[in-house]
């Protein structure tokens, strides 16, 4: 079965370091998102992409966050200087194409653990 | 706004037992409803959901669910639980279709299932 893939699984970072988290979509997907789920919380919508740009984002998505699909295949989250409230499971989902019901696949997420 | 309440954070069940999941929610159209599960170190995984139609769904796993307009409800439901259902439990709302929409999730029950 298609699976959406997340790199890395766990990553440690300083505090005011920059870190990208990557995805890989199911293939024929069109639409992407970014999700995170800070310990002992929900899940939290972070954004959504969709034709190479920003389709909708939340309040937490501010100016430190920035997601982008560099190529064919991937799609990464970048948050250029990580605050200790950053650290979180954050999950890729992926969508398929236009007209097909919202019915998400997510990523096992990748842990961000900010020191 | 749309909001889902999952009013219970743990539950403990032995297994073999029945089980049923709450989930009560807030949305201004018609909602598109959801359980994942995210069993440890795993992303969500879908378990059911509905949008229209009969109100018991039947999902992955032996589960089942049952929409109930008139009290805003989606509980979730397994007549036998097994030990590898010991996981997290989401509810989630969200628009039928619409790219750039998202999901809105619950704050996730714990199920416990003691041997």
């Amino acid at each position: 079965e298609p699976e959406v893939t997340q790199t890395p699984s766990h990553q440690v970072t300083q505090m005011g370091q920059e870190v990208i988290l990557r995805c890989v979509p199911i293939s024929n997907h069109l639409y992407f998102y970014w999700y995170r789920q800070i310990l002992g919380q929900k899940v939290e919508f972070l954004v959504s992409f969709y034709n190479n740009e920003i389709s909708e984002k939340s309040e937490i998505f501010d100016d430190q966050f920035s997601v982008e699909r560099p190529d064919g295949s991937n799609f990464t989250l970048k948050i250029r200087s990580t605050k200790l409230e950053d650290s979180a499971m954050y999950f890729c989902a992926s969508r398929e194409p236009q007209g097909g019901a919202n019915v998400l696949t997510f990523g096992a997420g990748s842990r961000l653990t900010v020191l | 706004a749309q909001s889902v309440t999952q009013p219970d954070i743990h539950i403990t069940v032995s297994e073999g037992a029945s089980l049923e999941l709450r989930c009560n929610y807030s949305y201004g159209a018609t909602p598109y409803l959801f359980w994942y599960v995210q069993s440890p170190g795993q992303g969500l995984q879908l378990l059911l959901k509905y949008f229209s139609g009969d109100t018991l769904v039947q999902g992955i796993k032996g589960f089942e669910a049952e929409f109930k307009r008139s009290q805003s409800s989606f509980n979730l439901r397994k007549p036998s639980v097994h030990w590898s259902d010991a996981a997290e439990y989401f509810c989630a709302v969200g628009p039928y279709t619409g790219g750039g929409n998202k999901l809105t999730f619950g704050t996730g029950t714990q199920l416990k299932v003691e041997l």
